[in-house]
Parts: structure tokens; sequence; C-alpha cells
């Protein structure tokens, strides 16, 4: 069965800080690595990783994945308080479309 | 293009009910997920379907869980007889291929 771990599970930091969101996975067959943002409603898409070792950068957000020791990072600089949310980790196979997702890692940035 | 529309928002039903979530996938997209999402917990994925096909179903409680997305008009997810334990968000997703998903805003089911 398809397993990822995300830690920690809980997060609290000032504004201004750096964090460090860790994710490990084991699946069958992986096809890609994504990240979202849940704010208390849907899920939205942060990145989707396929690739070892590239990473990937939107603002003060980036990610990169190692395939080999199966895990991924999510990495958020000069954090804000609107980036107080859950961050979810899923894994997708090659075969069929299902995600398997983490429990989610709830960051806490206080002003 | 109003996105992945899901109504109700809020469903309050008593335990032996029917609940029934509906989901409107984005213009143009033939493939619809569900997941639920217990209290403090990650999504758990239940169905995958396309237009009146259910693809996968691993994830569906064998019993009084229901989908369906016909031809024409959102996908239902039909939960029967209702238990307190149903308590969750249910989320849809839908996309263009079987990758690159766009979720919706969820409904909150409460059993009371």
């Amino acid at each position: 069965e398809d397993k990822v771990v995300q830690s920690p599970l809980s997060l609290v930091v000032h504004e201004g800080d750096t964090v460090t969101l860790n994710c490990s996975y084991e699946v069958t067959n992986f096809r890609s690595l994504l990240w979202y943002k849940q704010e208390k409603k849907a899920p939205t898409f942060l990145f989707m990783l396929t690739s070892s070792g590239i990473e990937k950068k939107s603002g003060r957000l980036s990610s990169i994945l190692d395939k080999k020791e199966l895990f991924s990072i999510l990495n958020i600089t000069a954090t804000q308080t609107g980036d107080s949310a859950v961050y979810l980790c899923a894994v997708e196979r090659t075969s069929g479309s299902r995600l398997t997702f983490g429990e989610g890692t709830q960051l806490t940035v206080n002003p | 293009n109003a996105g992945v529309m899901q109504n109700p928002r809020h469903l309050v039903r008593r335990r032996g009910q029917e609940a029934r979530l509906r989901c409107s996938p984005m213009k143009g997209h033939s493939h619809v997920y569900w997941y639920r999402q217990l209290p403090e917990e990650g999504l758990k994925f239940m169905v995958y379907l396309q237009k009146e096909n259910i693809i996968d179903e691993s994830g569906m409680p064998k019993e009084r869980f229901s989908a369906e997305f016909p031809k024409e008009g959102p996908s239902i997810l039909r939960i029967q007889q209702v238990v307190r334990g149903d308590s969750a968000a249910y989320f849809c997703a839908s996309s263009l291929h079987p990758e690159g998903y766009t979720f919706g805003s969820g409904t909150r089911l409460t059993v009371v």
C-alpha cells in the first residue's frame, strides 16, 4: 500500500523565519510528487516534481525531490502570516491517477 | 471558467438519512475524483470516474456509498443511511487528462 509521511505535523514560527517541510514516501511505480496548500477550503496546487535534484521555485517557495532516498522538501523563506495553512504532500502512480496524501503539516506564522 | 463547483458547501443530516453531494467539473474536464478528509487528517482517495464510467472505486466503502458521473449533469456522491463517522469534508477534483487536478472547495457533511 502506498504511504506518505509528512513531518513535522505542526510548526509555529515568527514572520521572517525560514521553514523546511518534509515528505517521505513509499509508492509502487512512482510517477510524481505534488505539494498543495490548504487554507480551510480547497487544496491549491503548489508544485509537481517528477525528476530528482531539480529545484522548482515560485517566489519564496521552493521544492526538490530525491527519488533515491524517497523524499521531498518544501522550503518557505521570509515567511508571512499569509503562509499559515496546512501543507499537503501527495504521490501519484504511473498506473491510474489516484493521489495518496500525507497527513499534512500545519504551519502557523505569527506576526 | 468557474472552476470545480461543489454543492452544497455545508450539509447536515440526521443519522439514517441520505446525503447527496454534487460536483460540477471544470468545463471540458472528463475525469472526476472524490476524496474524503476526516478531521485532522489528510485527504483519502475514494473514487475516480470518467463520463458514465467508474474507473477506480478502490477507496470507496463497500456499503452505503456510491458515485456516478452521468453523460449530462454533475457527478454525484451518494451516502445512504449516514452515520456519525461519515462526518467529514468531501472534496471533488477534476482534470482534462489523468493529471493536473483542480480541487473544488468541498462539502462539509455533519451527521447529527
